[in-house]
Order: C-alpha cells, then structure tokens, then sequence
C-alpha cells in the first residue's frame, strides 16, 4: 500500500502571498488530519476532515483553511502568508473509528518558508 | 484540560547506553498514549502505543507501559543504537463525544553516539 504523500515538499513564499498544499492519504483512509510542527511550539492540530467534513479544529487563525475531496484527499490553504507561518506542515490519514483509536499515518511533511 | 509533558531534550548518549524518555500527562477519562518516532527529513511514524492502564506497549526494543497511577508513560530501551537517533513524541488522544482529540508533547530529541 503506498503511504501519505504530500506536495511538494519544499515551497518557498513571500508575505502577503497564499499557498496551497496538498495530501493524498493511504487507499481506504477516510481521515485527514492536518498539523503545523516548529521548534518552539511542537506539532499543533489544524485540523480533521472525515468524508469532505471538517470535524475538528484547533486554535489556529481562519487564514488556515482546509477542504477534503470525495476521493479523500485533501488540501490545506494558508491566505496572507505571515513570516510565523513558516514550518512543517504534516499531514496523517487513519481509518476512522470512534470505538477505538487507530493510528495516523504521517506523510514527510511539506516544509514552508515564508520571506 | 489535556496536556502531555515530556522531559526536554537533546539526549545525547553513547551506544549500547540505556534510555529513558520521561512522559506524563493530565487527562479526563482514560486516553490512549502514543509514542511517535520521526527520524531526520522524514514524517512521524507511530511506535508504540498502549490504550488501557498497566498496558505495555513494545517495538524495536523499546517499551513503555501506562501506568495510571502516576500518569506516566515513559519510554525506555536496554540498549540504544545509532540508528535510534530522532525525535521523540508523546502523545494522547482523548474522545468527547464524537470528536476526538491528539494532544503532543514537545518531542525529545535523541542524538546516540558510535
């Protein structure tokens, strides 16, 4: 099975500018979750699309936008880039269940730098 | 609310050392508990998790057992090798209602030496 791929990997921005990243999740995933990682602040939860509904959201201003397609995958749109939005941002799928928890799957991440 | 503490890193250890990565956490209910692995360049891999107290959960030598009564979950291995060399998370994941919730730690760097 391949795993989570995310694109691209590497993007390079300016202030003021938008960016949009993209995560396709292992075959059969229904879940997307989405997370920005940097040094200082560890991984912070952006957010989760199940079945192209966002079921969770973390504490992130509404510039973080995300959607899910009907094939899962799924896209990330940063608007109005700020040079603190600089980081890894991380994508993971996991069959959903709500009985029991089932383990994300991390793609490699997508580095942003912001100028 | 929920939280997960780990020790700060780097550890840095010589090979064939013991390790120990100290976890606790603060939680309602009873979360599952996570050990993620992420070695340079690449994502977060899970290593071990354990989803109900005195649980232990194990994999490539490395242990970790739930221990409620300290709200621990520290992850150990007997002898660290250079490859072991990453950052290490902890995490939690919690439910209310219908959403469900993954609270990390830091991460703990780990750098083993030849």
């Amino acid at each position: 099975k391949a795993g989570v791929t995310q694109t691209p990997r590497y993007l390079i921005k300016t202030r003021g500018q938008q960016v949009t990243l993209s995560c396709s999740p292992i075959s059969g995933h229904r879940s997307v979750s989405w997370y920005q990682q940097t040094p200082g602040q560890g991984l912070q939860f952006l957010f989760e699309y199940f079945s192209e509904t966002q079921r969770n959201k973390g504490n992130f201003p509404g510039r973080f936008s995300g959607r899910q397609f009907s094939n899962s995958r799924s896209e990330m749109n940063v608007s109005t880039l700020e040079l603190g939005d600089s980081a890894l941002y991380l994508c993971a799928s996991s069959p959903d269940s709500l009985s029991s928890y089932n383990e994300q799957f991390f793609g490699p991440g997508t580095r942003l730098t912001v100028l | 609310g929920n939280s997960v503490t780990q020790m700060e890193g780097p550890v840095t250890l010589s090979e064939e050392a013991f390790l120990t990565i100290n976890c606790t956490y603060t939680a309602t209910g009873y979360p599952s508990l996570f050990w993620y692995v992420q070695y340079p360049g690449e994502g977060l891999q899970l290593l071990l998790k354990a989803t109900k107290a005195d649980d232990k959960g194990s994999n490539k030598g490395f242990e970790a057992t739930y221990r409620k009564e300290t709200t621990s979950f520290h992850l150990e291995k007997g002898s660290v090798q250079v490859s072991d060399s990453a950052v290490y998370f902890c995490a939690l994941i919690t439910f209310a209602g219908n959403n469900r919730k993954l609270i990390w730690g830091l991460g703990t760097s780990l750098a083993v030496n030849p």
